[in-house]
């Protein structure tokens, strides 16, 4: 019944591994989206796919690599990982329309010595 | 300046008072305006959308919005410990995909 999935819920890792979230949405929506949760709390988006098309690529390294293989599904796979990769990260959903509100999944807390 | 400033906090109100939480934007094109709940590990819950000016109520919660000031705030009447969150405020200028931009929240603390 979960609206907004995501695997795994916690990664610790070591530096320079390479790693991958995935997140998975039954709502039906065509918007999906990728957030980072500093230790700090700010949330930040990095990406954004409208029916497996990248429509938002914020300022974010070329280590990480969004994928959707179809528009339920948003994967994030991170390259070289660093000490400063360490934070939460959250999908979410959205449906038509700019007002639309956007469903976060769980998040992915992501540890990395 | 940030695009999206909220009250540092953290704010601290004893149970059954009003609190009230403020956020400000730069984009004077911006056109929705969020309010979500965090709770401690837990992710976002929206609990509050405006889109036009004025004052918008939901239960206990009351949200205004003063395109003018580039302002919005959250008014949590006869607060309750299950209150105790960090609030953010999250603006979308108009993009049809939603873009949203958070602020760094506001942790509120309800005592009984």
């Amino acid at each position: 019944d979960t609206a907004v999935s995501q695997t795994p819920k916690y990664l610790v890792t070591q530096m320079g591994n390479d790693k991958s979230i995935k997140c998975e949405q039954n709502l039906g929506h065509d918007t999906m989206y990728w957030y980072k949760q500093d230790s700090k709390k700010f949330l930040k988006i990095m990406f954004s796919y409208n029916n497996k098309e990248l429509i938002i690529n914020e300022t974010v390294p070329n280590r990480f690599s969004p994928k959707s293989p179809d528009k339920a599904h948003l994967n994030l796979h991170i390259n070289s990982l660093e000490l400063g990769d360490s934070a939460v990260y959250f999908c979410a959903s959205r449906g038509q329309g700019a007002g639309e509100t956007q469903y976060f999944g769980p998040g992915t807390r992501l540890l990395v010595l | 300046q940030k695009e999206v400033e909220q009250n540092s906090g953290p704010l601290s109100v004893p149970e059954g008072a009003i609190a009230s939480l403020n956020c400000t934007y730069s984009d004077r094109v911006s056109q929705s305006f969020f309010w979500y709940r965090q709770y401690s590990g837990k992710s976002p819950e929206l609990i509050m959308s405006i889109y036009s000016n004025g004052d918008k109520e939901d239960g206990r919660f009351t949200a205004q919005l003063n395109k003018a000031s580039q302002y919005v705030s959250l008014l949590i009447r006869d607060s309750q410990p299950s209150d105790s969150a960090t609030y953010l405020c999250a603006v979308n200028v108009g993009t049809s995909y939603g873009k949203l931009t958070f602020g760094q929240g506001t942790i509120l603390t309800v005592h009984p």
